[in-house]
């Protein structure tokens, strides 16, 4: 069975500091990696996305993909309290996209 | 990014009547929409996976039967929750999916069967 895995946390970062977000993934065949941050009572909102091995940068969103580990992460630069939220991991693998749980992530101002 | 809506945003009805939800993609057209359903606190469920002009792809143990899915356009997806009750109360999600497998979540839909 296809899986991914998040850490549920919290993860509890500092204002100002970085946080890191990390989440594995069992098919080597997968394509495409998602990442994306869902408010408490609201929905989903897609936040960047990856193809290819390497860093993928977008203000201060970076995402890391090694296909080697089988790891995808997400940095938040200058975390701000207003990044407080769950951050889900996706996954597209033979046709489907596969959720991981999410990490609820909580900024300290 | 895309844009989806979901109407209505909230709904309360009684045991034993239908209410259908509406998803719409504002301004792509979305050959595949799916439908979700997220408890307080839990995950995200996908419940089905909808194709325009053909036949909704039910996750196990939703029942196609209560939860009657129609996609009748590529901009246009619709749920019906029949015969709801209280344990069918949830946060309902549609998304979009783009042409490079990323979904678009509307707003979603709170669902109170009294």
């Amino acid at each position: 069975q296809k899986e991914v895995e998040q850490n549920s946390g919290p993860l509890s970062v500092p204002e100002g500091a970085i946080a890191s977000l990390n989440c594995t993934y069992s098919d080597r065949g997968s394509q495409s990696f998602f990442w994306y941050r869902q408010y408490s009572g609201k929905s989903p909102e897609l936040i960047m996305f990856i193809y290819s091995n390497g860093d993928k940068e977008d203000g201060r969103f970076t995402a890391q993909l090694n296909k080697a580990s089988q790891y995808v992460s997400l940095l938040i630069r200058d975390s701000q309290p207003s990044d407080s939220a769950t951050y889900l991991c996706a996954v597209y693998s033979n046709y489907q996209l596969i959720w991981g749980a999410g990490t609820k992530l909580i900024i300290k101002p | 990014g895309a844009v989806v809506s979901q109407h209505p945003s909230w709904v309360i009805c009684k045991s034993g009547t239908s209410v259908k939800i509406e998803c719409r993609s504002l301004d792509f057209q979305a050959t595949t929409m799916f439908w979700y359903r997220q408890f307080p606190k839990q995950s995200l469920m996908l419940m089905a996976t909808s194709n325009e002009g053909s036949k909704a792809t039910y996750e196990q143990g939703v029942e196609k039967d209560k939860f009657l899915i129609n996609h009748a356009s590529l901009t246009l997806s619709t749920l019906t929750v029949t015969s709801a009750h209280p344990e069918d109360s949830s946060f309902y999600i549609c998304s979009a999916q783009g042409q490079l497998y990323e979904q678009y979540f509307g707003p979603g839909t709170r669902l109170t069967v009294t």
